[in-house]
Parts: structure tokens; C-alpha cells; sequence
């Protein structure tokens, strides 16, 4: 079963340092999203991208956060000089034009010290 | 702004009762409401979705109830076990209007005791 692969799966980073979480979606699905999930709350939709073009961006997705989906494959999501509060778990999703359900990733958990 | 609201925060539910967790939204475009599963750890799993043309949908012990007039749906669990215990996200996402991203809930965390 090919579903949605993330990785890594957890990173733990120094304050102001970057990191880099990758997602595969599910084979064929042109749709790929992220979103953002602290403990105790409902995923937040940071942005996606159909097929190469980032479509829509969230405000949460500030100016040190930037998403790629160069082949219209997989996709990056970097976070430049990391702040405590970007602790989170950070979500890829897919679905194929004309589907009904998005698939979700298991997530990459940061934790920012 | 939330635009979908869910209650309640956590319940607690004996073995072999049912569960029912309830959820409001504003934006009339919606037009697919699922609920998802998440337990400790994972990512959400898909559970059961509904289209508004309907006003209940059934898969195995687990059921929705949709009133497209007071913009509320709701998950019922029958039969609760101790596996279903989870946190329970509706969620809801406008495919025909081009918004097709979904908004979350706030979440339901589930606990069935024996």
C-alpha cells in the first residue's frame, strides 16, 4: 500500500536553524496539501499545489516558510530560521482531480529547542 | 474565524454505548463533510464523508446525520469500543466552488471505558 509517505518523521532542531520535511503523495494524485497541527487542535491548512502550481497560500505560511512541488510530484515544505512556536506536527495530504477523499500523510513532527 | 465548530472537547463513553459528537459550520458552499480519526502519533484517517444531497450516511457502527438546513452534522458510534478510543476531527471542504481544502474542528477526544 503506497499511501502518503513523509519524511522525516521527527526532527528535533536548534532555534533559528533550517529544516527541510519532504512528502510523497499517493501515486497520481495531482492535489498535494500542507497542514500545520499543534497538540490538542484540528490540522491548519498552511497551502497546495495542484499539480506543480501552488495555488493558495494560508497567512500562517509566513516569509520563512516556502513550498516546492517542482515536478508536480513530491513536494518540500522548509521552514528557514526556526522559532519555538513553528513546534508542531506538520501534515501532507493528496487527492486526484475529481476524488473525494484526501488522504493524509503520518506527519513530521518538529520540535524546536 | 472558525468556520466549523465542534463540541464536545472530550467525552467519555462506557463499552457498548453510543458516541455522539457534534459539529456546526457557517459557510453554505461547503459541500462534503467528513470526520476523521487520529490516534496518538498517526495522521488523520479517513472515517465516513457525506454529501449534503443526503441526510444520513451509514458504514458499519459508524453514522452521520446531516441537517443541511441547520447547518450541523453530527458522528454517531454505536456499539463503542475500547479501540474507538481517538480524537474525532469533522471537517468540511467546498468542491464546487474551488475551495477544495478542508477546514477542521477543533477536535473530539474519545474515551470508551469497559
Amino acid at each position: 500500500d503506497t499511501g502518503v509517505s513523509q519524511d522525516p518523521r521527527h526532527k528535533i532542531t536548534k532555534r533559528g536553524q533550517n529544516v527541510t520535511f519532504r512528502c510523497d503523495p499517493i501515486s497520481e494524485h495531482n492535489r498535494l496539501y500542507w497542514y500545520r497541527q499543534t497538540l490538542g487542535q484540528g490540522p491548519e491548512f498552511l497551502t497546495y499545489f495542484q499539480n506543480e502550481a501552488q495555488l493558495e497560500k494560508s497567512r500562517l505560511l509566513s516569509d520563512r516558510f516556502s513550498a516546492e512541488r517542482p515536478k508536480g510530484s513530491f513536494s518540500t515544505l522548509e521552514i528557514q530560521r526556526t522559532e519555538q512556536g513553528d513546534s508542531a506536527m506538520y501534515l501532507c495530504a493528496s487527492i486526484y482531480r475529481g476524488g473525494n477523499t484526501i488522504y493524509f500523510g503520518e506527519g513530521s513532527w518538529l520540535t524546536v529547542v | 474565524q472558525q468556520q466549523v465548530k465542534q463540541s464536545p472537547q472530550s467525552l467519555i463513553v462506557q463499552k457498548g454505548g453510543i458516541s455522539i459528537i457534534n459539529c456546526a459550520y457557517e459557510n453554505t458552499a461547503f459541500d462534503y463533510f467528513p470526520w476523521y480519526q487520529q490516534f496518538p502519533g498517526k495522521g488523520p484517517a479517513l472515517l465516513i464523508a457525506i454529501r449534503p444531497d443526503v441526510s444520513e450516511k451509514k458504514e458499519g457502527r459508524f453514522t452521520i446525520s446531516f441537517n443541511k438546513s441547520a447547518k450541523q452534522f453530527s458522528l454517531h458510534i454505536m456499539d463503542s469500543q475500547p479501540g474507538d478510543s481517538a480524537t474525532y476531527f469533522c471537517a468540511a471542504l467546498a468542491f464546487n466552488f474551488g475551495n477544495e481544502k478542508l477546514t477542521f474542528g477543533t477536535g473530539t477526544r474519545l474515551t470508551i471505558i469497559p
